[in-house]
């Protein structure tokens, strides 16, 4: 059962628009959401990180929003590079007792020049 | 400030050899995560450990699979009599101790791609 869903495997967009990576989640138990990059042959990279406490964050480019209410998070690009071309990895994690995350399947974004 | 450290990088074995990947956490993070990614699929948690504990280990298959992480040296995910199924890209993260707080951040290392002949 999968309780991180990532429902759309990939995603293309014109350099310089909005990018929107979206992630559903099941269970009420997670505290926080993160959002992880990965290149290929390469381990994920840390991105943005929410609290389920709050309902937006933003760092520079990337900017993650939170509805509780409809269990879901979205990362927000913009503006989009070339180099943002990577599969993206929305997990959360645990609220209380064990730190590991669960991640979603990943969606594949190629921003074209 | 090196970052987490994987070896090997690709690991190739036969049915029923036995795999040993190892893991250095950054430099003063104290956990350490194991994670395994299948193809076309998201990480999928297997243990998490601190200094010579097994905080959680829901997530390791019950056999052939064990996990360390020794006083001193990395930490090492050991793998007995691998199978097919076993071939997958085996990822570990590291996390600081935080006074007063638990860190919201893993940093994962480049992974280990283990293929099994």
């Amino acid at each position: 059962d999968q309780q991180v869903k990532q429902n759309s495997p990939s995603l293309s967009v014109q350099e310089g628009r909005i990018s929107i990576l979206n992630c559903d989640y099941t269970n009420s138990m997670f505290d926080y959401f993160l959002w992880y990059k990965k290149y290929p042959a390469e381990g994920p990279t840390f991105l943005i990180s929410i609290s389920s406490i709050k309902d937006k964050n933003e760092d520079g480019r990337f900017t993650v929003f939170l509805n509780k209410s409809a269990k879901h998070l979205s990362l927000h690009i913009v503006p989009s590079q070339p180099g943002d071309s990577a599969v993206y990895f929305c997990a959360a994690r645990y609220k209380g007792g064990s730190e590991k995350l669960v991640f979603g399947k990943g969606t594949k974004l190629t921003v074209n020049p | 400030n090196a970052g987490v450290m994987q070896n090997p990088r690709h690991l190739v074995r036969r049915r029923g050899q036995e795999a040993r990947l190892r893991c250095s956490p950054m430099k003063g993070h104290s956990h350490v995560y194991w994670y395994r990614q299948l193809p076309e699929e998201g990480l999928k948690f297997m243990v998490y450990l601190q200094k010579e504990n097994i905080i959680d280990e829901s997530g390791m298959p019950k056999e052939r699979f064990s996990a360390e992480f020794p006083k001193e040296g990395p930490s090492i995910l050991r793998i007995q009599q691998v199978v097919r199924g076993d071939s997958a890209a085996y990822f570990c993260a590291s996390s600081p101790l935080l006074a007063g707080a638990r860190s919201n951040r893993q940093f994962f290392g480049p992974g280990t791609r283990l293929t099994v002949l």
